[in-house]
């Protein structure tokens, strides 16, 4: 089955460590994003990328960085500069559009949480 | 600035009590207006896409609606399975080559048996 799968489903940080999510699809699509989830709050971009070797940040981009070296995988580091990552992290991919947005589609999160 | 807002924050229904969720936006010209269901703990799931003014759509209980303004999620006869956060997203036309969306804060709504 097609799909997204984001690893580890729980992870934990501990102070001035630096943390790697791991994003991967084997749908086809072209453009990934990562957004974080918090209580009462709307998902939030962090990155985005169209193509391999090619990446944006979204509106939350501080004290993350990520890399997009194969068109299949997207992972995000979470660095000690991040000073609040306890959230729930989410990718998404969708395959380019063309005339018309197509919907990204989710993987089911990693959870992050400081020791 | 584009905005997206959801009413209520938490919607608690009766089985087979109708109702409506409601998605506010103000873009800078609308491609396409998004509505995801997520269940605790996991991503959210594509529901429907609407892209004009008075397009519709529906699956099993639930239908959207899209105004100029808003979108409706209407669920007709909720079961208990029902129960989750329903995410409203739009994709705004201008300024994003990336396809980039912005986010309400969703809906919880709660079906009780």
């Amino acid at each position: 089955d097609g799909g997204i799968t984001q690893s580890p489903k729980y992870l934990f940080r501990k102070e001035g460590q630096n943390v790697t999510l791991s994003c991967e699809q084997n749908l086809n699509h072209d453009a990934m994003y990562w957004y974080r989830q918090d209580p009462g709050q709307g998902l939030r971009l962090i990155y985005y990328s169209q193509i391999v070797n090619d990446f944006q940040k979204g509106d939350i981009a501080e004290g993350y960085s990520v890399s997009r070296e194969k068109k299949e995988s997207f992972p995000l580091t979470v660095t000690s500069a991040q000073k609040n990552p306890t959230a729930f992290y989410l990718c998404a991919s969708k395959p380019w559009q063309g005339g018309f947005s197509q919907p990204q589609h989710f993987g089911d999160g990693t959870r992050l949480s400081i020791l | 600035e584009d905005q997206v807002t959801q009413s209520p924050e938490a919607l608690r229904l009766q089985e087979g009590e109708s109702s409506s969720l409601n998605c506010s936006y103000t873009v800078s010209g609308l491609r396409g207006l998004f509505w995801y269901r997520q269940d605790p703990g996991k991503g959210p799931e594509f529901l429907f896409t609407l892209y004009s003014a008075g397009e519709e759509k529906e699956k099993e209980r639930l239908k959207a609606t899209l105004t100029k303004k808003e979108s409706f999620l209407h669920i007709t006869a909720p079961k208990p399975e029902d129960s989750a956060t329903y995410l409203c997203a739009v994709q705004a036309n201008q300024n994003n080559q990336g396809g980039k969306l912005i986010f309400g804060q969703g809906t919880e709504l709660s079906v009780k048996p």
